[in-house]
């Protein structure tokens, strides 16, 4: 069973600091999502990676993909207020598996 | 574009009631997703139609729980009875490609409170 791991569950911090947000697996992934909910809304993308080693930077969110694509990244730069919400990692199986496996998220606040 | 649209958005009721929640995904996603969602947790699976095939229900309470996406568009969940566990919220989306290079897009859910 393929199962991915976030960490940190909770974090809390003051605005302006940074943070990273871990999603590990041991299993290879073909791609994975990263996705951010705000209360009461659903998830929203944020980017899809792809190649193993990749990086995305969106604004001061950067996103890594393992060399080994099993694990990724997500690092926030300078938090703001409006960074609070659910960040959920979620991979892809290889070959003709389209079943998303998600994480079970990262719950951030940041405090101004 | 309108994205996906979910119906209604909140909804309380008594155990043991009936209930069901309406999806109308994306124009052109012929794929369809029903997830369950506790608070401050991941979403968890509850069934995938391709079209107007259910793929994968696997999860899928049978006992209780009933979907259907008529004409492989628009798509219905129901509950029948509801039980206090059922309480949480219930996101549909949708996707192009089966979800692994564009992503999904949800709507924004239906809380249910069971009471």
């Amino acid at each position: 069973t393929q199962l991915l791991e976030q960490s940190p569950q909770f974090l809390s911090i003051q605005e302006g600091e940074n943070l990273t947000v871990y999603c590990n697996s041991s299993s290879v992934f073909s791609s994975l999502q990263w996705y951010r909910q705000e209360p009461g809304e659903g998830p929203v993308l944020l980017v899809t990676v792809v190649t193993g080693g990749e990086v995305k930077k969106l604004k001061r969110l950067t996103f890594q993909f393992g060399d080994a694509r099993k694990d990724s990244s997500l690092h926030i730069t300078a938090a703001q207020p409006g960074d609070t919400g659910l960040y959920l990692c979620a991979g892809a199986g290889a070959g003709n598996n389209r079943k998303l496996i998600w994480g079970l998220g990262t719950s951030l606040a940041v405090n101004p | 574009e309108a994205g996906v649209v979910q119906s209604p958005r909140y909804k309380i009721i008594e155990k043991k009631q009936p209930v069901a929640f309406w999806c109308n995904p994306i124009s052109g996603h012929n794929t369809l997703y029903w997830y369950r969602q506790n608070l401050g947790q991941g979403p968890e699976l509850l069934i995938r139609y391709e079209n107007e095939e259910a793929v994968d229900d696997s999860q899928l309470p049978k006992d209780r729980f009933s979907a259907e996406r008529l004409k492989g568009v628009d798509s219905t969940l129901k509950i029948q009875p509801a039980e206090l566990g059922d309480s949480a919220v219930y996101l549909c989306a949708s996707s192009l490609d089966g979800g692994t290079g564009g992503g999904y897009t949800f709507g924004s859910g239906t809380r249910l409170t069971v009471v």
